[in-house]
């Protein structure tokens, strides 16, 4: 079955860097976009970023761009997100999600149980 | 794009129907709608304004007007208490969710 697992969360203080990973399994990962969604506490889901199904190409959130990068490894049927330069405000449940179709219709099919980051100091 | 625009909440008693909208969608994209239990993943309830993923209820059914979506829960049961959000493409290779309705059962 598909699945999809996020590790890499945990404190960080202001300023420092951490790198999210999700690893997938149950389906052709080489054959999906992939996107990074968010969740701070007592608030809603907030989009990040996309990754083409072949690396050729990413999006971001305009509140992430130059901070962020998405990347994957399809040898390794993993997903990365690499957040720089973290404030308080980036604490949050950090999940990744499976992209089915193409845009503008495709939809976010499945996704992880997410990792939570926490940046504090 | 700037998130879409949904209700903040809404209620209903068992077995009635309640609607949450969700407006400033783009004309050419179809909404997707996500149900969330707190500490749990997001499912895929509606993708393309209007299809149900296998497995999911008959009771959720989506719909589309000019630029605004709008989730159907018919026949309300406790399990639908939840928070519920719409997704669409935002242009530019962006997506954008909704901010997200929380449904109470009463």
């Amino acid at each position: 079955q598909v699945q999809m697992v996020e590790s890499g969360g945990g404190v960080v203080q202001p300023g420092r860097s951490l790198r999210l990973s999700c690893e997938a399994s149950g389906f052709t990962f080489s054959g999906h976009g992939m996107h990074w969604v968010r969740q701070a506490p007592g608030k809603g889901l907030e989009w990040l970023a996309v990754i083409w199904y072949d690396g050729s190409k990413e999006s971001y959130a305009d509140f992430v761009k130059g901070r962020f990068t998405i990347s994957r490894d399809n040898s390794k049927n993993t997903l990365y997100l690499q957040m720089n330069s973290l404030r308080v405000e980036d604490t949050a449940v950090y999940f990744c999600a499976r992209f089915l179709g193409g845009d503008p219709t495709g939809t976010l099919d499945y996704w992880g149980q997410g990792t939570l980051v926490t940046v504090s100091s | 794009q700037s998130a879409l625009t949904q209700p903040a909440s809404v209620s209903g008693s068992p077995e009635q129907s309640i609607t949450i909208s969700c407006t400033g969608t783009n004309s050419y994209s179809l909404v997707s709608w996500f149900q969330h239990h707190p500490g749990k993943a997001p499912k895929l309830i509606i993708s393309e304004g209007s299809k149900r993923p296998s497995g999911v209820s008959s009771r959720f059914s989506g719909s589309k007007s000019g630029n605004t979506a709008s989730l159907t829960i018919s026949g309300l049961q406790a399990e639908d208490e939840a928070d519920y959000y719409c997704f669409s493409y935002g242009g530019s290779a962006t997506w954008v969710f909704g901010k997200g309705t929380k449904v109470t059962v009463l």
